[in-house]
């Protein structure tokens, strides 16, 4: 069974870049599925901020397309996520997760505990 | 950008009741429909996805309906820990993605 874990700073500096990893364990990355990012402010709903496959293809929130990327370390069986020039408004929980795969590929089937993320001005 | 319209709000209801929760999509979304369960302190949890298919292990009372914009999940009998907060999330010709509002179900 597949098992995802965040780390990376929990306090970041408004203006900054905010940079996650997501170690992957029960399943190898290259062997495929799409690997994706989703947030959560305190108390507040879910958006969606990024996917990568193993080849690099990436997909993004198109509102935070120009502040996030994407990418995936097969040799490490992580991937991971950056989000520049952050604002107070990017405090939340990040979570990593795993896409469905086939037609309901939009999903997410797996996610990991989440990791929250304090931008602190 | 396709938004998710969920109600009510809030349901409070008691164990053992059928609860139908709804989502609206603002433009029609085919099937691409999921459904999430979270409860405090813990990451949603997949539910349905494709509108009516269930995800692995989740239990026979949650189903979903629905396509085109409007969509269900019913849970056929509460249980004590069916009280959560309920997403749905649409994929269609993803990205974007984006998620409803939420549904919070607290026990009567």
């Amino acid at each position: 069974q597949v098992q995802l874990q965040e780390s990376g700073p929990g306090l970041v500096k408004a203006s900054e870049t905010l940079s996650l990893t997501c170690n992957v364990s029960g399943y190898f990355i290259s062997s495929g599925y799409y690997w994706g990012w989703i947030r959560q402010p305190p108390g507040k709903g879910l958006e969606y901020l990024g996917s990568i496959y193993n080849n690099g293809n990436t997909y993004y929130n198109p509102s935070l397309m120009s502040r996030v990327t994407t990418s995936v370390d097969t040799s490490k069986n992580q991937f991971s996520l950056n989000l520049s020039s952050v604002t107070a408004a990017d405090t939340a929980i990040y979570y990593c997760v795993r896409h469905l795969r086939g037609s309901g590929g939009g999903a997410f089937e797996s996610w990991g505990q989440g990791t929250l993320v304090t931008v602190s001005s | 950008e396709t938004l998710m319209t969920q109600s009510p709000a809030t349901l409070s209801l008691s164990p053992g009741e059928r609860v139908t929760l709804s989502c609206r999509a603002s433009e029609s979304i085919s099937s691409s429909l999921a459904w999430y369960q979270q409860k405090p302190g813990q990451a949603p949890r997949l539910l349905i996805y494709g509108a009516s298919t269930r995800a692995t292990g989740i239990p026979a009372r949650f189903s979903g309906s629905g396509s085109g914009t409007e969509f269900t999940l019913t849970i056929s009998s509460l249980q004590s820990e069916d009280f959560a907060v309920y997403y749905c999330q649409h994929y269609n010709k993803w990205p974007p993605i984006t998620f409803g509002q939420g549904t919070r179900l607290e026990i009567k």
